[in-house]
């Protein structure tokens, strides 16, 4: 069974750091592009970043590019997301998703996904 | 907001046919990207729907359906039970943003 668990999410200040760990089991991690989604309280849903499976290409959203960086360790079946100059508006629950291929292509879909982790960014 | 347009609510009986329509652009659905359907309930992560605009992962009743036409695609939900109450996100590719994008959601209530 495919698995995804993020760690990581917590209470930190604005103009902080803070790394999310998403821990995935089930399939052959390094032949699959992850992303990031997040989802503020009470809103929609949010792409944020994805990454090939070998980790050699990287992709953001204009929200957060600049900001957050992705990465993988294929080695440990583990997906990052560094976040930097958090602000209060990055309040939200993080969500890690395996994509159906090891490229970032429109065709992707998400599937499956993690159960979230939240960030809180706050004074 | 959103690059996809969904409805905000939809509403229905037990046992009805609801649809929830996905409206995009000539960078996205009109572009032939596929759409791709969510189903978030309550305090639950998203889960996938419908995949490549008409499929069902193994699992998903076939009472969840999808379509897509220029530069939109709906989802069908037929049979409405209680269980199926819960945010339904569409979610594509724009080549302009270079990005997956999703729908603003839609909350479906069983009256």
């Amino acid at each position: 069974e495919v698995q995804l668990l993020e760690s990581g999410g917590g209470l930190v200040q604005p103009g902080g750091s803070l790394r999310l760990s998403c821990a995935a089991s089930g399939f052959t991690f390094n032949t699959y592009a992850m992303t990031w989604v997040r989802q503020a309280p009470g809103k929609g849903l949010e792409w944020l970043s994805a990454i090939t499976g070998s980790g050699g290409s990287t992709y953001y959203a204009d929200s957060v590019k600049g900001r957050f960086t992705v990465s993988r360790d294929n080695s440990k079946y583990t997906l990052y997301l560094q976040m930097n100059s958090l602000r209060p508006e990055d309040t939200a629950v993080y969500y890690c998703a395996k994509l159906r291929f090891s490229n970032y292509v429109g065709a992707n879909w998400f599937d499956p996904w993690g159960q979230g982790t939240l960030v809180t960014v706050s004074s | 907001q959103s690059v996809l347009t969904q409805p905000p609510s939809v509403s229905g009986a037990p046992g009805q046919r609801v649809t929830i329509s996905c409206t995009g652009g000539s960078s996205n659905i009109e572009a032939a990207y596929d759409v791709h359907w969510y189903q978030q309930l309550p305090g639950t992560a998203p889960k996938l729907l419908i995949y490549g605009n008409n499929n069902r992962p193994s699992g998903v009743p076939d009472r969840f359906s999808g379509s897509k036409s220029g530069t939109s695609a709906s989802l069908a939900i037929t049979a409405l039970q209680a269980e199926d109450e819960a945010d339904y996100y569409c979610q594509s590719y724009d080549s302009s943003l270079s990005a997956s994008v999703f729908g603003g959601g839609t909350k479906l209530t069983v009256l």
